[in-house]
């Protein structure tokens, strides 16, 4: 089993929809996690980083559910401009306990 | 300098050569990261630093080296490059161990 595990996708969805992607993790002890966004050939951006509470940025909430070992990205009012790759991260206690999910495809149609 | 730069943009290479990856940032990170990403297989670590004058080894760490002789400079070294090192190599920084990370724009690598 991957220590970190997305949906590839695609997600094909029409503007304006909703949309939830998923991402699971192995390791009961990360300690640190976040969503990226890669556009096609480009470098990973951080969307935004996922807490116990979950946290909201505009159409973007993030939720992490510990006891199960996932977290979860929701964009709501998609627009053309969200089509890309989602990756999520989780990290552990140093440098060298990050792992990178493979990432879930989003396109929006119009 | 703005964020965190890359050279090359893309590189061409025969097996078998040498080649040196360049990656600066002006952010005063203490972390830096190389990484390698392939299709199918998202992004893998191959070495990281935790500040100035330690590197550690990464998930795929064979066949390469860095060094961090300072704050700013994390260079990533193919001694003798094989075609399966093919890749986009992407370098990557944060303020400390376990923040979020900024990436560079990437080089993407053929080795023939």
């Amino acid at each position: 089993r991957k220590e970190v595990e997305q949906d590839p996708g695609p997600f094909n969805v029409p503007e304006g929809a909703t949309v939830a992607f998923n991402c699971t993790y192995s390791n009961s002890a990360s300690q640190s996690f976040f969503w990226y966004r890669q556009d096609c050939r480009k470098e990973p951006k951080l969307l935004m980083s996922v807490y116990s509470s979950g946290n909201e940025d505009g159409r973007f909430t993030a939720q992490l559910n510990r006891a199960s070992q996932y977290i979860s990205l929701l964009i709501r009012d998609s627009k053309l401009s969200d089509s890309a790759t989602y990756l999520c991260v989780v990290r552990g206690s140093s440098a060298s306990k990050i792992i990178f999910g493979s990432g879930t495809r989003l396109s929006i149609r119009p | 300098i703005a964020g965190i730069t890359q050279a090359p943009t893309s590189q061409i290479l025969a097996a078998g050569r040498r080649m040196t990856l360049r990656c600066t940032q002006d952010m005063r990170h203490n972390a830096m990261y190389w990484y390698r990403q392939d299709l199918g297989l998202g992004l893998r670590l191959i070495h990281y630093s935790n500040t100035a004058g330690t590197t550690g080894k990464g998930e795929v760490p064979d066949g390469y080296s860095v060094s961090r002789a300072n704050t700013d400079d994390f260079p990533l070294t193919l001694a003798s490059a094989v075609p399966s090192q093919t890749s986009v190599y992407f370098c990557a920084s944060s303020e400390d161990g376990a923040g979020e990370q900024f990436f560079g724009p990437g080089t993407r690598l053929t080795v023939l």
